[in-house]
């Protein structure tokens, strides 16, 4: 079957310092990788989306300067948040799909604590 | 531009009671609609997902789904809750491409 696993599960971070955190695809060739967060008590917002071929597009007050993102094949994505705050906490879900009409399979989420 | 409303923020009901949580959405095309639900402290499980063909949809552990083109709805149904389905309910859109819109989220409460 297909899965997405994602680590660390969960992780802290000192104010200010980064966190990088991995995505893996299993079982599917993962054509799109996209990264969500939840903040406390929200909804997923996405922050970017990397399809193979094309350039990652990123959402609107979400930018590569503080979220730089990498899908070097069709297994793997990470994403490192740069210069934490408190407003970066949440957990942080990893999507991938097969194809453009495919369903999105969701890994279990990092959830970063900054303090 | 897509998006998803799920106008109950929470809902409360008892265990054996049925269940309708409501997505409306706004797309002009056709959609492919998916419920999710998160566990408390956990990530986000695929319950059902409509592509095409017939706008009833089963998915896992009793839940249903309807999907209506005339009221841009995809509501979620189960016929008697189980005090284990208390969580937060997604509804969420993709349209035509890779991205997926999220609704808010339905927190639902089965009380005894």
């Amino acid at each position: 079957g297909a899965l997405v696993y994602q680590y660390p599960r969960r992780t802290i971070c000192k104010s200010g310092t980064s966190m990088r955190m991995e995505c893996q695809a299993v079982g599917f060739q993962a054509t799109s990788v996209a990264w969500y967060r939840q903040s406390p008590q929200k909804t997923f917002e996405l922050i970017a989306l990397s399809t193979v071929n094309s350039a990652i597009k990123y959402e609107q007050n979400f930018t590569q300067e503080k979220f730089p993102i990498s899908h070097p094949n069709l297994s793997f994505s990470s994403m490192t948040v740069l210069n934490a705050y408190l407003e970066d906490r949440g957990l942080y879900l990893c999507g991938a799909r097969p194809g453009q009409h495919a369903e999105q399979f969701f890994g279990p989420g990092t959830r970063l604590t900054v303090l | 531009a897509q998006s998803v409303t799920q106008p109950d923020a929470r809902v409360t009901v008892s265990e054996g009671a049925s269940l309708q949580l409501r997505c409306k959405y706004s797309y002009s095309g056709t959609p492919y609609l998916f419920w999710y639900v998160q566990y408390p402290r956990q990530g986000l499980q695929l319950l059902l997902k409509y592509y095409s063909g017939d706008p009833v949809v089963q998915g896992v552990n009793g839940f249903e789904a309807e999907f209506s083109k005339s009221n841009s709805s995809f509501h979620l149904r189960k016929a008697s809750v189980h005090w284990s389905d208390s969580a937060v309910y997604f509804c969420a859109l993709s349209a035509g491409g890779y991205k997926v819109v999220f609704g808010s989220g339905t927190r639902l409460l089965v009380s005894p």
